[in-house]
């Protein structure tokens, strides 16, 4: 089985522009988690979708929005970017009933 | 207010020998738990994990082992081996009115070395 998939690996953007990160669940999976790593907070949740429903939300400022797709794949979109919105963008998904969520490789974003 | 506690940033010991690491939490509402391994510009790759109606899960090298009333966890290698050298990540998780656990609790890791 695939795991799950994100894209860009890799992005920079100017302060103030607004960025869209993709997210690709393991097949079967319905639940997609977003999480933000930083150095200074360590892994922090975001938000989660299952079914193209958002459950859960964390806490983030409503420029942090996201959405699920009918094959639950997911994206994640901030606008207005701010230098401290530099981190590693992960995401996991997770089949119905079990705990464990499986990661994706992250999508680094840098914001000058 | 951080939930979940890993109060040793990094570990480093011998190939072979036995590796524990500890991990804290305050949320008398977690009922599982979770071990994750990351390596630098990767994903965490889950471990190994432990429901709160158990004290102990062991997977291989792996064994974690959980103490409710301290609030406590703690994650062992045995024995251990160079390429598992890694960061390691404490995560909980609590079931919510749905019945479903959506969001997980990550401490902030551990690096752990394993010198040859």
């Amino acid at each position: 089985k695939a795991g799950v998939t994100q894209t860009p690996r890799y992005l920079i953007k100017t302060r103030g522009q607004q960025v869209t990160l993709s997210c690709s669940p393991i097949s079967g999976h319905r639940s997609v988690s977003w999480y933000q790593q930083t150095p200074g907070q360590g892994l922090q949740f975001l938000f989660e979708y299952f079914s193209e429903t958002q459950r859960n939300k964390g806490n983030f400022p409503g420029r942090f929005s996201g959405r699920q797709f009918s094959n639950s794949r997911s994206e994640m979109n901030v606008s207005t970017l701010e230098l401290g919105d530099s981190a590693l963008y992960l995401c996991a998904s997770s089949s119905q009933g079990n705990h464990e969520q499986y990661f994706g490789p992250g999508t680094r974003l840098t914001v000058t | 207010d951080q939930q979940v506690k890993q109060n040793s940033p990094s570990l480093s010991v011998q190939e072979g020998r036995i590796s524990i690491l500890n991990c804290d939490y305050t949320n008398s509402m977690f009922d599982y738990f979770l071990w994750y391994k990351k390596y630098p510009a990767e994903g965490p790759t889950f471990l190994i994990s432990i429901s709160s109606i158990k004290d102990k899960n062991e997977d291989g090298r792996f064994t974690v082992f959980l103490n409710k009333s301290a609030k406590h966890l703690s994650l062992h290698i045995v024995p251990s081996q160079p390429g598992d050298s890694a960061v390691y990540f404490c995560a909980a998780s609590a079931r919510n009115s749905g019945g479903s656990n959506y969001k997980l609790t990550f401490g902030k890791g551990t690096l752990l070395t394993v010198n040859p």
